[in-house]
């Protein structure tokens, strides 16, 4: 079984500024990790996905993720935030041979001006 | 390409009635739909998955007469929530993928249930 937690429930930062969404994954077998990002009253869209290979993701509107094996994590990254980032964003793991997505809890990205 | 599609994107029942929520694959014919529910401000938690032609493989705790899934074709599954109760209100999300869409699976817009 496959457990997804993201310790975050919300982070607050400021315009321009650099973030860090955290995600630790727990699975006794190989693993495919994504975010997605939900907008107020809308379903979910797909940021990046790591399924094999680099370990560093480059997904859309400039956010990256990083894939540590050793840390069981996959945090999520941009350098530089704008106001329209304001969001939720989810972190979900699906288990080699599966298609069920597990979702984390969530962390709700708030921008400030 | 690979949209999917949910109607209605809110609806209000009566508790007591039964309402049924739409999953269309508009441009891929979906082998598998998934079907979410999530809390207000919490996560998402999958219901069910749905093969096509075959019954539905719901997850523990879901209680699979109250909450009915047809796959009936490659690009629709339905959803109905039967005998709703205000406890049924929430966000439902369904999501297909495909049979050489790897691990990538795609999400509708979802469907607000409101039961009062």
């Amino acid at each position: 079984a496959q457990s997804v937690t993201q310790l975050d429930s919300q982070v607050p930062v400021f315009e321009e500024a650099p973030v860090e969404l955290r995600c630790n994954y727990s699975s006794s077998v190989s693993v495919y990790l994504f975010w997605y990002v939900q907008y107020p009253n809308q379903g979910l869209q797909l940021l990046l996905k790591y399924l094999s290979g680099s370990t560093l993701v480059k997904g859309i509107n400039g956010f990256e993720a990083e894939f540590n094996k050793s840390q069981t994590s996959f945090h999520l990254r941009k350098p530089s935030v704008h106001i329209s980032d304001t969001a939720e964003y989810f972190c979900a793991v699906m288990g080699s041979g599966t298609y069920k997505y597990i979702f984390g809890t969530g962390t709700r990205l708030k921008v400030l001006a | 390409g690979a949209v999917v599609s949910q109607h209605p994107s809110r609806v209000i029942c009566k508790s007591g009635t039964s309402v049924k929520i739409e999953c269309r694959s508009l441009d891929f014919q979906a082998t598998t739909m998934f079907w979410y529910r999530q809390f207000p401000k919490k996560s998402l938690m999958l219901m069910a998955t749905s093969n096509e032609g075959s019954k539905a493989t719901y997850e523990q705790g879901v209680e699979k007469d109250k909450f009915l899934i047809n796959h009936a074709s490659l690009t629709l599954s339905t959803l109905t929530v039967t005998s709703a109760h205000p406890e049924d209100s929430s966000f439902y999300i369904c999501s297909a993928r495909y049979s050489s869409s790897g691990n990538t699976i795609y999400f509708g817009e979802g469907s607000w249930l409101t039961v009062v």
